[in-house]
């Protein structure tokens, strides 16, 4: 079945420092990815998407691109700040159904 | 906010016991999904809703049951509660079936004691 496979964390970088959080995914057909992130205490929010291969999702600074050929999603982020500490998990969902997530990664960033 | 909402924010109960979880969609949205998060099984898919019609079930088990009524709320039914039944309850709504971007409630965290 469809899977999802996320960089174990946490993750604690220093303010500004550059984002990388690797994400791999098993899929049978052509999935749309996701980015989704969880604050403290709160709901998960959707971060950014991609709907096809070479797709590149980007939102308040993170960006992550479609890799067809590595079956790869990762996110990225030039610079990170304090706010940005969160849970983030990459998804996969096939024909628009339901969503299978990773484990999740714990982004720690420190002032 | 995504407007998605959920109650109760908490809920205790005892093992044995039964409860409610209810979930309102985003205005427009037809499809309702369930999810539960907790520490050792992740984020998990139980059961998707649209238009009132059970279209996809998950990992819910038998105790478990939903229902989507004609405003479009739903309503998760946990029965017989085990300790391990302790978990992060997420309801998510998209416009419809097949619509890639789901929007997540802020979830209601159940204890069983």
């Amino acid at each position: 079945g469809d899977s999802v496979t996320q960089m174990e964390g946490p993750v604690t970088l220093s303010e500004e420092a550059f984002l990388t959080i690797n994400c791999t995914y098993t899929a049978t057909g052509y999935p749309s990815l996701f980015w989704y992130v969880q604050y403290p205490g709160e709901g998960l929010q959707l971060l950014l998407k991609a709907t096809k291969a070479d797709d590149k999702g980007s939102n308040k600074g993170f960006e992550a691109t479609y890799r067809k050929e590595t079956t790869s999603f990762h996110l990225e982020k030039g610079s990170v700040q304090v706010s940005d500490s969160a849970v983030y998990f990459c998804a996969l969902s096939e024909y628009g159904n339901k969503l299978v997530f990773g484990a999740g990664t714990i982004l720690r960033v420190k002032s | 906010d995504s407007g998605v909402t959920q109650t109760p924010k908490h809920l205790i109960t005892a093992t044995g016991q039964r409860v409610t979880l209810r979930c309102s969609p985003r205005s427009g949205d037809l499809s309702v999904y369930w999810y539960q998060q907790s520490l050792d099984q992740g984020l998990q898919f139980l059961i998707q809703y649209y238009n009132g019609e059970e279209r996809a079930k998950g990992n819910i088990l038998e105790r478990f049951s939903a229902q989507q009524f004609p405003d479009l709320h739903s309503e998760l039914n946990l029965s017989s509660l085990e300790l391990g039944d302790s978990a992060l309850y997420f309801c998510a709504s998209s416009v419809e079936q097949g619509n890639y971007e789901q929007y997540f409630g802020p979830g209601t965290r159940l204890t069983v004691t």
